[in-house]
């Protein structure tokens, strides 16, 4: 699976858009960028995934670029539950096993 | 509905010991994952089954740990001998029958294990 690379941490206003990069420069056509967040405490959480289209579900927005080798999760209007670890992970669709990077921590501030 | 519970919720254990940890998948997922978390860490995959296919054990760290599936259903994570390097919460997920690779997984609350 490829490597991404994300920065280990990110502040948001409340309210306002929180945009978390990742580069997944050595991702191959049959890979899938997915989306998961882990509040503390808690086991991980499905956000979102997609392949080369952008995506939008209630929780966010995936926008992938053309060339597939990076991505960007939009959580439009967060809020302070959005405080979590955020992983974008890479995964072949030979496999469902996920590889966990280190993620980005958010915190949402009042 | 119900979600994926791992039993028990917390586990501490001496040294040397062995112990079993439970994961039940949500009902019809096929597919059945165990990760761990040490603490301060990201996760760490351990083992995955899909079906009645082999199971995917390249994670497993030594011949310590183990892992069951029984009936398709109801999981079992032993380790053998434990040490103190296996402390942290073992997380179990599972995922619903694949379409194409379009499907997601969900995570129990997990388990934390001390060995002390």
């Amino acid at each position: 699976d490829a490597k991404t690379t994300q920065p280990p941490s990110m502040d948001c206003a409340e309210g306002r858009a929180a945009n978390l990069p990742c580069n997944h420069s050595t991702i191959s056509g049959n890979e899938y960028v997915y989306w998961y967040r882990q509040i503390h405490s808690q086991g991980p959480q499905y956000i979102i995934h997609g392949l080369k289209n952008n995506e939008t579900n209630e929780m966010a927005s995936l926008i992938i670029t053309e060339d597939r080798k990076s991505s960007t999760l939009i959580l439009p209007h967060a809020t302070l539950r959005d405080t979590a670890v955020y992983y974008c992970i890479v995964r072949s669709s030979n496999t469902g096993k996920l590889i966990f990077g280190q993620g980005t921590t958010l915190q949402v501030k009042p | 509905g119900a979600g994926v519970s791992q039993s028990p919720s917390n586990k501490v254990t001496e040294k040397g010991k062995d112990v079993e940890l439970r994961c039940d998948p949500i009902s019809g997922h096929t597919a059945l994952y165990w990760y761990r978390q040490s603490l301060g860490q990201g996760l760490e995959f351990l083992i995955y089954f899909q079906g009645n296919s082999a199971p995917d054990k390249s994670g497993l760290p030594s011949d310590r740990f183990s892992a069951e599936r029984t009936g398709g259903s109801v999981s079992t994570l032993t380790i053998q001998r434990t040490q103190q390097e296996d402390s942290a919460v073992y997380l179990c997920a599972s995922s619903p029958p694949r379409r194409d690779a379009d499907y997601e997984q969900y995570f129990g609350p997990g388990t934390r294990l001390t060995v002390t």
